[in-house]
């Protein structure tokens, strides 16, 4: 079956543009996480969504960064303004629930964002 | 502190050899424990869970230490294919919270012919 897909896979873009990263989970999974990895860094939680409600936007770096979800699948990460230090590999991941910590999360290949 | 401390290496063995990787959690409620594996440019996967009486998985063996917080993964009779950034991750909320995760920033392993 289909694993989790990300779109773009590559992203650049100049400072102070908005972009937009989309993230496909697998197909029944109810929980989508956001993450990023900058140059040599662990993952970096960001938001995660249950349904359609985000109950932890703790990770999400500052308010330039906002994410959405709607019908339960498809969630987008939106940057405004960009910076350069907003560049890293963006990945999503989904699992069936998010309220079982051994629900595997599935990740999918990530979005490379340059800002230039 | 960081919340999970790996030693980012590189660890560069020869095939056949067994290497064995450490980290550090700082959260002393965490529950739930699992190593990923990176391969480069690829998204992480689940290579297995920590279970508190350790666990095993062919090759590949981890052991959790409660009381000094410490996680590890021995990999015996190296293989090429063994060769990735494996990363350490906790679950600080345990199965009692939601599935987040905190992931240490990964060590490098290297095995050569």
């Amino acid at each position: 079956g289909a694993g989790v897909s990300q779109s773009p896979s590559n992203k650049v873009t100049e400072k102070g543009k908005d972009v937009e990263l989309r993230c496909d989970p697998i197909s029944g999974h109810t929980a989508l996480y956001w993450y990023r990895q900058s140059l040599g860094q662990g993952l970096e939680f960001l938001i995660y969504f249950q349904g359609n409600s985000a109950p932890d936007k703790s990770g999400l770096p500052s308010d330039r960064f906002s994410a959405e979800r709607t019908g339960g699948s498809v969630s987008t990460l939106t940057i405004q303004r960009t910076q350069q230090e907003d560049s890293a590999v963006y990945l999503c991941a989904s699992s069936l629930t998010a309220q079982s910590s051994y629900n595997e999360q599935f990740f999918g290949p990530g979005t490379r964002l340059t800002v230039l | 502190r960081k919340e999970v401390e790996q030693d980012p290496g590189p660890f560069n063995v020869p095939e056949g050899a067994t290497v064995a990787f450490n980290c550090t959690y700082s959260n002393s409620a965490s529950q739930s424990f699992f190593w990923y594996r990176q391969d480069c440019r690829k998204e992480p996967k689940l290579l297995m869970s920590v279970y508190s009486s350790g666990n095993e998985d062919g090759r590949f063996t981890a052991q959790l230490n409660r009381a000094s917080q410490y996680i590890s993964l021995l990999i015996r009779d190296s293989k090429l294919s063994d060769s990735a950034t494996y990363l350490c991750v906790v679950n600080p909320l345990g199965s009692g919270g939601y599935n987040k995760l905190i992931f240490g920033a990964g060590t490098r392993l290297a095995v050569h012919p």
